[in-house]
């Protein structure tokens, strides 16, 4: 089954620097590759997200890349704010699979001010 | 405003007792999951329902039951089988079974932790 890799575990940054976070999978029949955020006792949500057929998207100050041929994906975050500060999750869903996504283990990003 | 509300925020049970979790979502989603959250383990996948009255077991269905009833509810039972059940759980849904469509968005509730004393 698809397997989903995440590195780092854990990211410490300065403020108004960059943050890169990635993420590698298993499954070359994985076409949907979301980002999650999730703030401390809250439920993640969506941040960006990123299909088979395009290599890169953006948004403000968050984009995403994707590599099918290595199969990994990367989160990058530029001019960071403290409450940039969260737990950061990517995901895989493979083609036909009822919606299922395989989750990765999770960054937490700090920014210090 | 539409979203998913999940209750008790927290639990404490004590072993051998079941507990259940309750998910609901006024968004008219057709697709409801459940996930349990362990820290350095990210997600992983307990059950999920595509549709009313129909479920499938995820990745770590063992020591978990579902029901699926009425659209809205997706009720989550921690039965005295599962072995190590403290964790946090995490009730999502989206708008339409993943196999029809090329990719669909998870809304997440905000979560219930349950500890067994």
């Amino acid at each position: 089954g698809e397997n989903v890799e995440q590195h780092p575990s854990t990211l410490s940054v300065q403020e108004g620097d960059s943050a890169v976070i990635k993420c590698t999978y298993s499954d070359s029949a994985s076409n949907y590759f979301p980002w999650y955020k999730q703030e401390l006792g809250k439920g993640p949500q969506l941040i960006i997200d990123i299909r088979s057929n395009v290599g890169e998207k953006k948004d403000q100050r968050i984009a995403v890349t994707l590599n099918k041929t290595a199969k990994h994906f990367s989160l990058h975050i530029t001019e960071t704010q403290p409450e940039d500060s969260a737990v950061y999750f990517c995901a895989a869903r493979l083609r036909d699979q009822g919606g299922k996504l395989i989750f990765g283990q999770g960054t937490e990003l700090s920014v210090k001010p | 405003d539409g979203g998913i509300t999940q209750s008790p925020k927290y639990l404490f049970r004590k072993e051998g007792q079941n507990v259940t979790l309750s998910c609901e979502q006024n968004l008219n989603h057709d697709a409801m999951y459940w996930y349990r959250q362990d820290p350095g383990q990210g997600l992983r996948l307990i059950y999920y329902s595509q549709i009313v009255n129909d479920f499938q077991k995820g990745d770590i269905a063992e020591g978990y039951s579902v029901s699926r009833e009425k659209k809205e509810s997706f009720p989550l039972t921690v039965t005295s089988a599962q072995k190590n059940p403290t964790a946090f759980y995490l009730c999502a849904s989206s708008p339409e079974p993943g196999h029809y469509s090329g990719a669909n968005v998870l809304t997440f509730g905000a979560g219930s932790r349950l500890t067994v004393l």
